[in-house]
């Protein structure tokens, strides 16, 4: 089946850095990737739609300019967390379609935990 | 409006019962897509199953069923003798068909598994 992974797998940073999230498909290209973030015992919520070589679309709410997201060829998006902050301590969690196989089944890597200090 | 319900937070069986957790979708749109997806503990979503909603007839896969409802926009999944290993966290989910398949999940529903 389609494998997607994530790295790091968890990143504990201090307030005000910046961290970067990768989510690479590993064998399958992938024109549109995904980015959800849970929160303990929530539901997963979309944050922006990724599509390779061009801008990302965003969920209402999500701020572009925090999230920065970058999906530069076909099987690899990631995601920065701009000057992180203790309220952005959450699951990360990527996905990816395999065209090949359906366009509307999402494939789902392992996701990021990351703690803000 | 879209909307995927899990009106069940947590479910707590014994080992070897069947246990059901129910899905309730609403969307205007004629084709659609549903799933449910296992997040065990550690974190990474396994899909389960996709079905478009020109398709309800029901699927049995292994101790794994699901009833597909549209009169009562329902996609329920049934357990058949439960185990501990199914102890995770599960999530039904809404995909649109129109532009990138956006998905809009339930709040998902806790299954404890008790020995």
């Amino acid at each position: 089946g389609a494998v997607v992974s994530q790295h790091p797998s968890w990143v504990i940073c201090k307030s005000g850095t910046s961290v970067k999230i990768e989510c690479r498909s590993l064998d399958f290209q992938a024109t549109t990737m995904f980015w959800y973030r849970q929160f303990p015992k929530q539901s997963l919520m979309l944050m922006a739609t990724s599509n390779e070589g061009s801008k990302a679309t965003y969920e209402q709410g999500v701020e572009k300019d925090k999230f920065l997201i970058n999906h530069a060829s076909l099987t690899l998006s990631t995601l920065t967390v701009t000057s992180a902050h203790p309220e952005d301590s959450s699951f990360y969690i990527c996905s990816a379609e395999d065209p090949t196989v359906a366009s509307d089944t999402q494939y789902f890597g392992p996701g990021t935990r990351l703690t803000v200090l | 409006a879209q909307k995927v319900t899990q009106a069940q937070t947590e479910i707590s069986v014994v080992e070897k019962e069947d246990v059901t957790l129910d899905c309730v979708y609403e969307t205007r749109d004629t084709t659609y897509y549903l799933f449910w997806y296992k997040q065990p503990p550690s974190g990474e979503l396994v899909f389960l199953i996709r079905r478009n909603s020109f398709d309800e007839q029901n699927e049995i896969s292994g101790r794994y069923s699901w009833n597909f409802q549209k009169s009562t926009s329902s996609f329920n999944f049934t357990i058949t003798a439960s185990q501990v290993v199914d102890s995770a966290v599960y999530f039904c989910a809404l995909s649109l068909t129109s532009g990138t398949y956006k998905y809009i999940f339930g709040t998902g529903t806790r299954l404890k598994v008790l020995a």
